[in-house]
């Protein structure tokens, strides 16, 4: 069965750190993924989408990798900050106007 | 555009009562997404419309839950019988072909 994992603990790093955030999937050949943050109370809001036929992909200081031999995508927010504190989820479309799955989330937290 | 609009942001009800909840996608998007989120679960789709044709239900838990798009401005998921296990955040969302996922506020529903 279709399987998208990320590490239900939660992550908690010092503020200017980078923070490393992991996505896995299995039997899927996803022709883009996509990454979100949620916020309490919130719905999920767009950050960075990747194809399948891109590497690496970066917004400000995040930045998305997406290896398909692997079947992983790396998020990497540099300098973190406390109002990075979040929840990260990633999700992925296995055709273009298909639906979009999306993984468990990771809980992002930056201590000043 | 005023994005993505949900109601009620909240619902408490009893067991047995009928639940009717709303949303109003981002005019111009042709894709429309009912999202039901839970700490157990996480994010699960429950069914997508493409020019508010039904394209995927086999999200939808079982016959109790149906949605309508009556026309591109308006859709609702509706629960009848509810019971206490639909408790949940209950998100729509909306896009174009692909990119990114535009999401409401949800509507936070407490079946009694």
């Amino acid at each position: 069965s279709q399987k998208i994992e990320q590490n239900s603990e939660a992550l908690n790093i010092q503020e200017g750190k980078t923070a490393t955030l992991t996505c896995n999937y299995t039997n899927y050949s996803p022709a883009y993924l996509q990454w979100y943050r949620q916020d309490p109370g919130r719905g999920p809001v767009f950050l960075l989408l990747i194809r399948e036929n891109e590497k690496e992909k970066r917004k400000e200081r995040l930045k998305v990798t997406f290896d398909t031999t692997l079947k992983q995508s790396l998020f990497h927010i540099t300098a973190s900050q406390p109002a990075d504190s979040a929840t990260y989820l990633c999700a992925l479309e296995k055709d273009a106007g298909n639906m979009l799955t999306f993984g468990g989330g990771t809980r992002l937290m930056v201590k000043p | 555009d005023a994005g993505v609009i949900q109601s009620p942001r909240h619902e408490v009800t009893e067991m047995g009562q009928e639940v009717t909840l709303r949303c109003k996608p981002i005019s111009g998007h042709d894709y429309l997404f009912w999202y039901r989120q839970t700490m157990m679960r996480g994010l699960e789709l429950l069914i997508y419309f493409n020019n508010n044709v039904p394209i995927d239900d086999s999200g939808m838990p079982e016959d109790r839950f149906s949605a309508k798009m009556p026309n591109a401005s308006f859709s609702t998921l509706k629960i009848q019988p509810s019971e206490p296990r639909d408790s949940a955040v209950y998100f729509c969302a909306s896009r174009v072909y692909t990119g990114e996922l535009f999401f409401g506020e949800g509507s936070r529903l407490t079946v009694l």
